[in-house]
């Protein structure tokens, strides 16, 4: 079993839904939780960091977590098409190195 | 405001060739990473480099090799290609416990 586990998708939306993505993990240690956007033929790029329990949020992102069920979630309101990419989560704990998530593809349709 | 920068961009090696990645990044950044994204993979860590004059293996780091050049370059060797690392590469870097910056990759084929 994978320590990070993420539904590949895609994920197909229509222009102003709201995308809902989500990770689960297995260790407990985990601590801080992100998630990156990446576009095609790019890098990843960081779009939310938090390490507590709880909502963040920034625009139109949500960041989820709930270290109980040792589950994030990331929710995108108004969902536009230059949204389609694919989002990672990624998870560490304290000192250690981050591990990725396999990635869901996400597509919005105008 | 360049961030993190790696050359080349694509390249097609043939089996046996031998190549050198290289990264520089400007932020001023003590960690740097080499990973590897292949599909259904996700990206996975070569190797790392927590500060200047250190570097330590991740989770596949067979067949590669690295050199922290000074705090702004970490370079990723192939000394023998082989299919299997036909992948993008991205280098990463970072402050102490702090999210990663990412380049826009290196494209490997190897034939």
């Amino acid at each position: 079993q994978k320590e990070v586990e993420q539904d590949p998708g895609p994920l197909s939306v229509p222009e102003g839904a709201i995308v809902s993505l989500n990770c689960t993990y297995s260790n407990s240690a985990f601590q801080y939780f992100m998630w990156y956007r990446q576009y095609s033929r790019k890098g990843p790029e960081l779009l939310m960091y938090t390490y507590s329990s709880g909502n963040k949020e920034d625009g139109r992102f949500t960041a989820q977590v709930d270290k109980s069920s040792k589950y994030i979630s990331l929710f995108i309101r108004d969902s536009q098409p230059s949204d389609s990419a694919t989002y990672l989560c990624a998870i560490k704990a304290a000192g250690n190195k981050l591990t990725f998530g396999g990635g869901t593809r996400v597509l919005v349709k105008p | 405001n360049a961030g993190v920068t790696q050359t080349p961009k694509f390249q097609v090696l043939k089996t046996g060739q031998s190549m050198t990645l290289q990264c520089a990044q400007d932020m001023n950044h003590n960690s740097m990473y080499w990973y590897r994204q292949d599909p259904g993979m996700g990206l996975r860590l070569i190797y790392y480099s927590a500060s200047e004059g250190t570097t330590d293996k991740g989770e596949v780091p067979n067949g590669y090799n690295v050199s922290r050049l000074n705090k702004r370059e970490f370079s990723l060797r192939l000394e023998s290609a082989a299919p299997s690392q036909t992948s993008v590469y991205f280098c990463a870097s970072s402050p102490p416990n702090s999210p990663l910056h990412f380049g826009n990759g290196t494209r490997l084929t190897v034939t």
